[in-house]
């Protein structure tokens, strides 16, 4: 089955402490993203990516860095420059990021606990 | 700027009765409107989409949804709730103005009484 696998779901740190979020896509999929959940605030765009080798920054891309090295792969490092880093993310993709008209496939996302 | 607005944090509904859980939305251009559903834990299901055409669109689940230019509403809406809609509802755009990102509502939680 076709779909994108985010691990650890849950992953627990002591702050001041660098942790990394994996995502990985079997969709042959170009475009990726990465949102953070907070209660009541829907979803917000931390970075995304369109292509191999190439991302840009979302809304609060600060204290966060991603790569995207291969096609499938989309980690994401929250650093210990991120505020409040305690969240649920979400991972997702589509076909392209001009497919203006394709829903966006979601894994079932990372909950960070830092302390 | 591009928006969308969930006016209500939760929508309580008995079971059998037609529920609608409201968006309006902000956006240059023509826009491309998604609703999706959250469970507990879980990531987002896609429910469906409105791209043109057919102001009234049918997605997964019995769920459907009206697009309304004049309103820039985009309103989900099923005939007879079932206990398992519960869940967390997400209502999206995108258009070609705001290039790949796409804005999510802040969501309503939706809970059906039996």
């Amino acid at each position: 089955d076709g779909g994108i696998t985010q691990s650890p779901k849950y992953l627990f740190r002591k702050e001041g402490q660098n942790v990394t979020l994996s995502c990985e896509q079997n969709l042959n999929h170009d475009a990726m993203y990465w949102y953070r959940q907070d209660p009541g605030q829907g979803l917000r765009l931390i970075y995304y990516s369109q292509i191999v080798n190439d991302f840009q920054k979302g809304d609060i891309a600060e204290g966060y860095s991603v790569s995207r090295e291969k096609k499938e792969s989309f980690p994401l490092t929250v650093t210990s420059a991120q505020k409040n880093p305690t969240a649920f993310y979400l991972c997702a993709s589509r076909d392209r990021a001009t497919a203006y008209n394709s829903p966006l496939h979601f894994g079932n996302g990372t909950r960070l606990t830092v302390t | 700027a591009q928006s969308v607005a969930q006016p209500e944090d939760q929508v309580n509904v008995a079971e059998g009765n037609p529920l609608t859980v409201k968006c309006t939305y902000s956006v240059s251009g023509n826009p491309y409107l998604f609703w999706y559903v959250q469970y507990p834990n879980r990531g987002l299901q896609f429910l469906l989409k409105y791209i043109t055409g057919d102001n009234l669109v049918k997605g997964s689940y019995g769920f459907e949804a009206e697009f309304n230019k004049s309103q820039t509403s985009f309103h989900l809406k099923k005939p007879s709730a079932l206990v398992s809609d519960s869940a967390l509802y997400f209502c999206a755009v995108n258009s070609v103005s705001s290039a790949s990102k796409i804005i999510f509502g802040s969501g309503t939680r939706l809970s059906i009484r039996p």
